[in-house]
């Protein structure tokens, strides 16, 4: 059965102190990764796609990377404002396209 | 509009009281998805349009749901006989027909089945 599983479910950090958000997936054949960031109230926010073992994509404080089993999303330095969940979602191949399937997020604050 | 517009934003309703939710998508955008988002959970989906054809529809969790798409831009989701259950967040999204650079999510409409 394809799962996506993300870890932590939630995570603290103090503003400069770096980390990493995990998510694994189990699938029959990956399309593509994809990164999402939600704050509270609103849709997920597109961040990157990742379509092979090996990338990396990055975007401000935020870098993703991909193996053929796990995606993390590094945080340098997070800022206040870095606080929201992050959503991981993949294609499969041989699913209606762009339809995605979603782990269930990590929840992250960050504070002064 | 430069984003995916849905209405209403907050919906209360009684248990067994029809509901219609809409989604106003990116202009041009041809591909239009639905996703439900219940507490706790990850994004679940719904129903995939292309066009005004849904090619996918196969998340719909019961014959009480239904959606349509008008003139390849509007869509309506229909909740029939609403249940507690589907009390949760609906979003909707809508991208290019590639969707290879994810898709654009309106802000959702919150459903409260009372």
């Amino acid at each position: 059965e394809d799962q996506v599983t993300q870890s932590p479910e939630a995570l603290r950090l103090q503003e400069g102190e770096s980390s990493s958000l995990n998510c694994s997936y189990t699938v029959s054949g990956l399309r593509g990764l994809f990164w999402y960031r939600q704050d509270p109230g609103k849709g997920p926010e597109f961040l990157f796609t990742l379509y092979s073992a090996g990338e990396e994509k990055e975007k401000e404080r935020l870098k993703a990377t991909l193996t053929k089993k796990e995606s993390f999303l590094h945080i340098t330095a997070p800022k206040p404002e870095d606080s929201a969940t992050y959503l991981c979602a993949v294609q499969i191949r041989g699913s209606t396209l762009g339809r995605l399937y979603f782990g269930r997020g990590t929840q992250l604050t960050v504070w002064p | 509009g430069a984003g995916v517009s849905q209405s209403p934003s907050n919906k209360v309703t009684e248990k067994g009281k029809d509901v219609e939710l809409r989604c106003d998508p990116i202009s041009g955008h041809t591909a239009l998805y639905w996703y439900r988002q219940s507490l706790g959970q990850g994004l679940e989906f719904l129903i995939y349009f292309q066009g005004n054809s849904a090619p996918d529809k196969s998340g719909l969790p019961s014959d009480r749901f239904s959606a349509e798409r008008t003139g390849g831009s509007v869509s309506t989701l229909t909740i029939q006989r609403t249940q507690q259950e589907d009390s949760a967040v609906y979003l909707c999204a809508s991208s290019t027909d590639t969707a290879n650079y994810g898709y654009t999510f309106g802000s959702g409409t919150r459903l409260t089945v009372v």
